[in-house]
């Protein structure tokens, strides 16, 4: 079946305008999480969804980090005046309630210059 | 909190040999422990898992983890490497609450040579 989507694959964006990135989890997980990879950090916790309660966002690194899930399904993450410290991989991941591990999306590169 | 070490950068390994891949942990309760490996330009892929019963845990592609509680350690392991196996390897952790965000190791560079 089909697995996590994500897009877009890569972005380029200029230092301070916003950017929007898009996840797509598995059909029917309820469980959905955005983390971040980068150079020298390794993979870090941003904000995490479960089913219909109130997102964990004690990971986002500041208030410019946002995220949404609609309608239980489809995520955006939104990151307001990029910075260059924001530049590295967004990892999407979706896992059901009756298995324990997360699958992921191949990522969206972010390069701000 | 919890936390995941992964002592070794890089780990290098001629093919056919056995290969192991260091992790220990730290968490509190019953801990769930995984490992993902992340090949060039992709995202990461599931191996393998403990969540509880037999300390030996077997995998994709051949590969197993031994579960040490007394070491709080899960290193991965291979009897016989594979080129193909050469990729970035994660160990992650999360407690026992339900779906809840993995805690992940640095990772581990394993490169097999022929």
């Amino acid at each position: 079946g089909a697995g996590v989507s994500q897009s877009p694959s890569n972005k380029v964006t200029e230092k301070g305008k916003d950017v929007e990135l898009r996840c797509d989890p598995i059909s029917g997980h309820t469980a959905l999480y955005w983390y971040r990879q980068s150079l020298g950090q390794g993979l870090e916790f941003l904000i995490y969804f479960q089913g219909n309660s109130a997102p964990d966002k004690s990971g986002l690194p500041s208030d410019r980090f946002s995220a949404e899930r609609t309608g239980g399904s489809v995520s955006t993450l939104t990151i307001q005046r990029t910075q260059q410290e924001d530049s590295a991989v967004y990892l999407c991941a979706s896992s059901s309630i009756y298995r324990d591990e997360q699958y992921f999306g191949p990522g969206t590169r972010l390069t701000v210059t | 909190a919890q936390s995941v070490a992964q002592p070794e950068d890089q780990v290098n390994v001629a093919e056919g040999n056995p290969l192991t891949v260091k992790c220990t942990y730290s968490v509190s309760g019953n801990p769930y422990l995984f490992w993902y490996v992340q090949y060039p330009n992709r995202g990461l892929q599931f191996l393998l898992k403990y969540i509880t019963g037999d300390n030996l845990v077997k995998g994709s592609y051949g590969f197993e983890a031994e579960f040490n509680k007394s070491q709080t350690s899960f290193h991965l392991k291979k009897p016989s490497a594979l080129v193909s196996d050469s990729a970035l390897y994660f160990c992650a952790v999360r407690d026992n609450r339900g779906n809840t965000p993995l805690v992940f190791g640095k990772g581990t560079r394993l490169s097999v040579i022929a």
